[in-house]
């Protein structure tokens, strides 16, 4: 089944302890996304990344890291969390080139920090 | 950058027709996306329009004016089942970058 998977998928932790949320696709699709989600703001971009070792920020980086060593895995690091990073974060993906290319969301991860 | 509005709630009768309109203004257009996302769960992929005009699909049909930076959804016969929000987006220009508006919640009544 084509999908994007996300670990964990609900996370508390404290102020300054480092955290992972990997992000993994299937469809072989070069873009990969992160975004966080809160209420009132909607959706928005953190980084991206168009193919491997190629990443760039978005639109809210600031106190994220990411790294696309293998084309199917882009995992977001918070090197040292803080309360305004609580949200819910969306791993997405999709092809490049001709067409519309959707996004395929993972299933969110809800980050609570401490 | 990308601006994009949507009124932030609707409400609809079961079985009527229901519009949710967006619009934009962007320094780069390259297609606009509607995601469809239940509370709590990821968005999903409903329709895509990059030239002017209807596409339809199913009950769910997209419309775009590029001129106006105008779009809207249009839900036919709407059921309880599709109350939830309804996510606008922009892809810019250069690649595959989306830029979300903030949502319509519609709630679907009998």
């Amino acid at each position: 089944e084509a999908q994007v998977t996300q670990n964990p998928r609900y996370l508390i932790t404290v102020t300054g302890k480092k955290l992972t949320v990997t992000c993994s696709q299937n469809m072989n699709h070069e873009y990969m996304s992160w975004y966080r989600q809160d209420p009132g703001l909607g959706l928005r971009q953190i980084y991206y990344s168009m193919n491997v070792e190629v990443t760039d920020k978005g639109d809210v980086p600031e106190g994220y890291k990411v790294s696309r060593k293998e084309k199917r895995n882009f995992p977001l690091i918070l090197e040292s969390p803080s309360p305004n990073q609580t949200s819910l974060y969306f791993c997405a993906s999709s092809s490049l080139g001709q067409g519309y290319n959707e996004q395929f969301f993972g299933p969110g991860t809800r980050l609570t920090v401490l | 950058g990308q601006n994009i509005d949507q009124p932030t709630e609707m409400t609809a009768t079961e079985g009527a027709i229901v519009q949710i309109n967006c619009t934009y203004q962007t320094s780069g257009f390259n297609g606009l996306f509607w995601y469809q996302q239940h509370a709590g769960e990821a968005p999903t992929f409903l329709s895509y329009n990059v030239l002017d005009g209807l596409e339809e699909k199913g009950r769910f049909s997209s419309f775009l004016s590029r001129s106006k930076g105008y779009s809207y959804l249009l839900l036919k016969e709407p059921q309880m089942k599709d109350s939830a929000s309804y996510l606008c987006a922009v892809r810019d220009r250069g690649g595959n970058k989306l830029t979300f508006g903030t949502g319509t919640q519609l709630k679907v009544e009998l």
